[in-house]
């Protein structure tokens, strides 16, 4: 079994639509929680950031983690073309980063 | 200016050569980090190097090799290459602790290196 799981889609949505993206996980150290997203050919960036249990908000995106089901989401409203990319989860216990497989995201005009 | 630089993007290489990947950074991050990418599997760590005297085996180092020849520079060798060593090749540096404005455990990227070996 996989430390860090998460579909790897392909997801197609139509603009506007809220998409609401998923990774599980195994390892209970896990208190650094993060999305990158990756267009392209490009390096993955890095999109929102928790420590440690709860929400947090930046605009239309919303990272939701639950450590008690190892479960962690990221929403994002209002969806845009702009937003077709790959998303990867990562988390870490404090250096030794994991990454999810990636889930490549489609928003249709 | 990218930050972090990645030479070759591209390179098509054959069973049994030696390869380079080298990478530069300018953000004056002491950690460094290699990963390769595949389809279905994200990211996986190869090596990584947390000052220029420091270096450890990551999630799947067999195979590869490191050397830290500077606090900016960070290259990945493949000593004798296969054909399942095709992939996407990835540096990446991270602060931490975080400078004033920082996230901590954020690691910032490469364009990448496409790797084929046939």
């Amino acid at each position: 079994q996989k430390e860090v799981e998460q579909d790897p889609g392909p997801l197609s949505v139509p603009e506007g639509a809220i998409v609401s993206l998923n990774c599980t996980y195994s390892n209970s150290a896990f208190q650094y929680f993060m999305w990158y997203r990756q267009y392209s050919r490009k390096g993955p960036e890095l999109l929102m950031y928790t420590y440690s249990s709860g929400n947090k908000e930046d605009g239309r995106f919303t990272a939701q983690v639950d450590k008690s089901s190892k479960y962690i989401s990221l929403f994002i409203r209002d969806s845009q073309p702009s937003d077709s990319a790959t998303y990867l989860c990562a988390m870490t216990p404090n250096n030794d980063m994991r990454f999810g497989a990636g889930t490549r995201l489609t928003v249709k005009p | 200016d990218a930050d972090v630089t990645q030479t070759p993007r591209n390179r098509i290489t054959k069973t049994g050569k030696r390869i380079m990947l080298e990478c530069s950074q300018t953000k004056g991050h002491d950690r460094m980090y290699w990963y390769r990418q595949d389809p279905g599997l994200g990211l996986r760590l190869i090596y990584y190097s947390f000052d220029v005297k420091d270096i450890n085996k990551g999630e799947i180092s067999d195979g590869y090799s490191v050397s830290r020849q500077a606090q900016a520079k960070f290259s990945l060798s493949l000593e004798s290459a296969i054909p399942n060593q095709t992939a996407l090749y990835f540096c990446a540096t991270s602060d931490f602790p975080p400078r004033s404005g920082g996230r901590g455990n954020e690691q910032f990227f490469g364009p990448g290196t496409r790797l084929t070996v046939l």
